[in-house]
This record gives C-alpha cells, structure tokens and sequence, in this order.
C-alpha cells in the first residue's frame, strides 16, 4: 500500500546531541512537511519541500534543518537538540500544496 | 490575525452516544477546511475536505458541516464506537495572502464503553 513511513518510531537522544529523523513515500507526492507536535498542542509546520524548493518557516528555529535527496525521501536534522525539542515530529506528504496531506505515524522525540 | 478554535478541549460520552465537535475560524480568504482524526501516538488522518460552496458532507458515521458565513464547521459523530476515542483536528486552508494552513489544537474525545 502507498504510504508515508518514519523511522524511528521512537527516538532518544542527549541534550546537544545531533539527531536525525527520516521520512520515506510511496505516494510519488510533490510535496513533503515536517511538523512538530507538543502533548495537546496542534502540529507545527516547521518547513517543506515543494520537489526540490526548500520552505522554512518564519519562526522555525535555525537549529531545525532539512534534507531531501529525491522525491521519496526527506529528513529532519536538530542540530543541538534541547529539553524544548521534544516532542512527536510528524512527516506529511501532499500532491501538491493544495491537497490533503497524508501523515505519516510520527517519530516521538526523547531529549535526556 | 487567522485563527482556528475548536471546542470542546475534550468531551467524554458513553459507546453508542451521538456527539458534535465545534470548530470556529478567522481565516480569510477562505479556501476550505478539512476534520482530521489523530489517535493517540498516530499522525493525523483527514475524514473530510470542505469548500466554499460545500454544507454538508459525510463520511460513513462522520458528517461535517460547514457555514462559510458564519464561518463555522461541526463535526458530527453518529453511534459512538470505542474505536473513535481521538483527538479530532480542524485545519484551515486561506486562499490568496493568507494561503496557509492553520491547524486547531483538537477535541480529545473519549469513548466510555
């Protein structure tokens, strides 16, 4: 089935300690999103890719960075991960900007 | 400022209970609105997409209104399983110069058996 994949599902990491998260789909869509989610909070769009074209967001700090090396795969690097960090970071994919976004399952982020 | 506001925070009702989510927006131009549910370590899994022009529209035991002049969507759940306990997100698209997505923070629904 076409789908949106995480890995890892869970990660731990320690303050300071850079992390990566990856994104993978089955869906060929245009488009990929990475939000991040707090405990009863509405995700937040931290940026997309539009194929190739990069979109931060204004307020994304500059210690979120992203990759996307072809249309299948996208990640998600915190450079020096604070207690703030984390959180359930979800991956969306849409045809285009338009469209409805299908998420992925989220990768639930652990900072000690 | 384009917001999004959903109420209940969170609702508790009894299996086989009807229930109605709110949802309240500010976002204009409107472009359309979409109910996501979201169970609990999941991501988001969109149920409807309304447009402008668009008042009603279901999906199995979820109907979704929604009142462009008032600028008011519902979400109504029909026959409540135990399988519907999540949280249930309004997301709003603007159109033009307010083209973003705005996300409500949900309504955590809990289904008692």
């Amino acid at each position: 089935d076409a789908m949106v994949i995480q890995n890892p599902r869970y990660q731990v990491t320690q303050f300071g300690k850079p992390v990566t998260l990856s994104c993978s789909q089955t869906l060929n869509h245009n488009v990929m999103y990475w939000y991040q989610q707090k405990s009863s909070q509405a995700p937040k769009l931290l940026f997309h890719y539009y194929d190739k074209d990069f979109n931060n967001e204004a307020d994304t700090p500059d210690n979120f960075q992203s990759r996307r090396p072809n249309t299948s795969f996208c990640f998600l690097d915190i450079r020096s991960p604070g207690l703030g960090d984390a959180a359930m970071y979800l991956c969306a994919t849409s045809r285009v900007t338009e469209d409805t976004q299908y998420f992925g399952p989220g990768t639930r982020l652990t900072v000690l | 400022k384009n917001q999004v506001e959903q109420s209940p925070q969170s609702l508790i009702i009894l299996e086989g209970k009807n229930c109605t989510l709110q949802c309240n927006y500010t976002v204009s131009p409107f472009s359309n609105l979409r109910w996501y549910k979201q169970d609990t370590g999941r991501g988001p899994v969109s149920l409807t997409i309304m447009t402008f022009s668009e008042n009603t529209k279901s999906n199995g035991r979820y109907t979704a209104t929604l009142d462009a002049d008032t600028k008011q969507s519902s979400l109504h759940i029909t026959a409540s399983q135990l399988s519907d306990s999540a949280s249930y997100i309004c997301v709003v698209r603007g159109f033009g110069s307010a083209s973003k997505i705005i996300f409500g923070s949900g309504t955590r629904l809990s289904i008692r058996p």
